[in-house]
């Protein structure tokens, strides 16, 4: 079945550094690309998404680049502060179930002061 | 406004017994969704309505079921509870569907002895 894979499974960095978060998807048809923030004891909440018409999308600290020949797309937080500690998801829509989402697995992001 | 609300946010059941996870939405969404969350492997879609009246399955829909008689609610049953089913349910609503950002409720804790 179509999937979606997410890396690291966890990612610690410095406090002020950058960090990006890496998904690859299977099915070739997917055309919408959220990433969710979910801190803990919360249900996840939509940071940015991207659709397969876009290369790339900023949102101030956020963006989010889409190589749809590669089949993946990752996520990039500049100027990393504390609060954002937390999980992140990354998904695509799929063909086959309506264009519901599939999900990665999930990266813990640690901001080390 | 509430946004999604679940309850209970935690269950405990014994193996057999069935129950009812309850979600409610105050934004007049058509879409509305059931996810469970394991550790590992992010969100699986159990079921998911596009209005109401209409349900259909999702990626794991064995064992759950689900009914849509009013825009605002969306309870998900446990017809006999297996210690497999133990995860962490979230409820979601979108406003049109695919293509949207999902609103998630703070979820219910379930844990099956």
């Amino acid at each position: 079945g179509e999937n979606v894979e997410q890396h690291p499974s966890t990612l610690s960095v410095q406090e002020g550094d950058s960090a990006v978060i890496k998904c690859t998807y299977s099915d070739s048809a997917s055309n919408y690309f959220p990433w969710y923030k979910q801190e803990l004891g919360k249900g996840p909440q939509l940071i940015i998404d991207i659709r397969s018409n876009v290369g790339e999308k900023k949102d101030q600290r956020i963006a989010v680049t889409l190589n749809k020949t590669a089949k993946h797309f990752s996520l990039h937080i500049t100027e990393t502060q504390p609060e954002d500690s937390a999980v992140y998801f990354c998904a695509a829509s799929i063909r086959v179930s309506n264009y519901q989402l599939i999900w990665g697995a999930g990266t813990k992001l640690i901001i080390k002061p | 406004n509430a946004g999604v609300t679940q309850t209970p946010k935690f269950q405990v059941l014994k193996t057999g017994q069935s129950m009812t996870l309850q979600c409610a939405q105050d934004m007049n969404h058509e879409y509305m969704s059931w996810y469970r969350q394991d550790p590992g492997m992010g969100l699986r879609l159990i079921h998911y309505s596009v209005g109401a009246g209409i349900t259909d399955q999702g990626e794991v829909p064995n064992g759950y079921n689900v009914s849509r008689s009013t825009t605002e609610d969306f309870p998900l049953r446990l017809l006999s509870a297996a210690p497999s089913q133990t995860s962490v349910y979230f409820c979601a609503s979108q406003k049109q569907g695919r293509g949207e950002k999902l609103f998630f409720g703070s979820g219910t804790q379930l844990s099956v002895l």
